[in-house]
């Protein structure tokens, strides 16, 4: 039972354009959110998190936007550059289960030049 | 930073015999790892949690017989496949926190033959 999903397996942008990676989840106890990137063979890259009481958090070209209603969460990139390109993994957690992570199917990236 | 190693990075083992994957926190200690894995285009999916000093909790559908889980220092905590089948080829990775952030090992490549 997938709790968090990214129902786009790929997305491809054009070098300086704003990609915008999307992610939803289902369990409503979710309370941190979390964006990593990573490439095939090697472990996640923490890029960027949100606690469930902010709805926006913001680190260089990174942006993270949660919707609670709406149990939706969204990276934006911007500007996208050629070594922007990965998968992405949007992940949740609760405070119960503190520092375990649900993962979503992951994006892949493509931002051409 | 805080630095999660494991090891082996690649292991290819024979079918039958059992392999074990270390895990160590470099400089903080994790009372608590975790411990994923990864089939070649999945999500990553938590498979145990790995508790410093008593058994590990186990994710529902995960064997804890066959995935052996020992935590028996505050900076080490090794998964060993038992019997290991070919669909247990996978890409397993662990992560350990310190403080409010989450670390996550290079991942290990199991390949069974």
């Amino acid at each position: 039972d997938q709790q968090v999903k990214q129902n786009s397996p790929s997305l491809s942008v054009q070098e300086g354009r704003i990609s915008i990676l999307n992610c939803d989840y289902t369990n409503s106890m979710f309370d941190y959110f979390l964006w990593y990137k990573k490439y095939p063979a090697e472990g996640p890259t923490f890029l960027i998190s949100i606690s469930s009481i902010k709805d926006k958090n913001e680190d260089g070209r990174f942006t993270v936007f949660l919707n609670k209603s709406a149990k939706h969460l969204s990276l934006h990139i911007v500007p996208s550059q050629p070594g922007d390109s990965a998968v992405y993994f949007c992940a949740a957690s609760t405070g119960y289960s503190g520092y375990a992570l649900n993962f979503g199917k992951g994006t892949s990236l493509l931002v051409t030049p | 930073g805080a630095v999660v190693s494991q090891h082996p990075s690649r292991v290819i083992c024979k079918s039958g015999t059992s392999v074990k994957i270390e895990c160590r926190s470099l400089d903080f200690q994790a009372t608590t790892m975790f411990w994923y894995r990864q089939f070649p285009k999945q999500s990553l999916m938590l498979m145990a949690t790995s508790n410093e000093g008593s058994k590990a909790t186990y994710e529902q559908g995960v064997e804890k017989d066959k995935f052996l889980i020992n935590h028996a220092s505050l900076t080490l905590s090794t998964l060993t496949v038992t019997s290991a089948h070919p669909e247990d080829s996978s890409f397993y990775i662990c992560s350990g926190h310190s403080g409010n952030t989450i670390y996550f090992g290079e991942g290990s490549w199991l390949t069974v033959v």
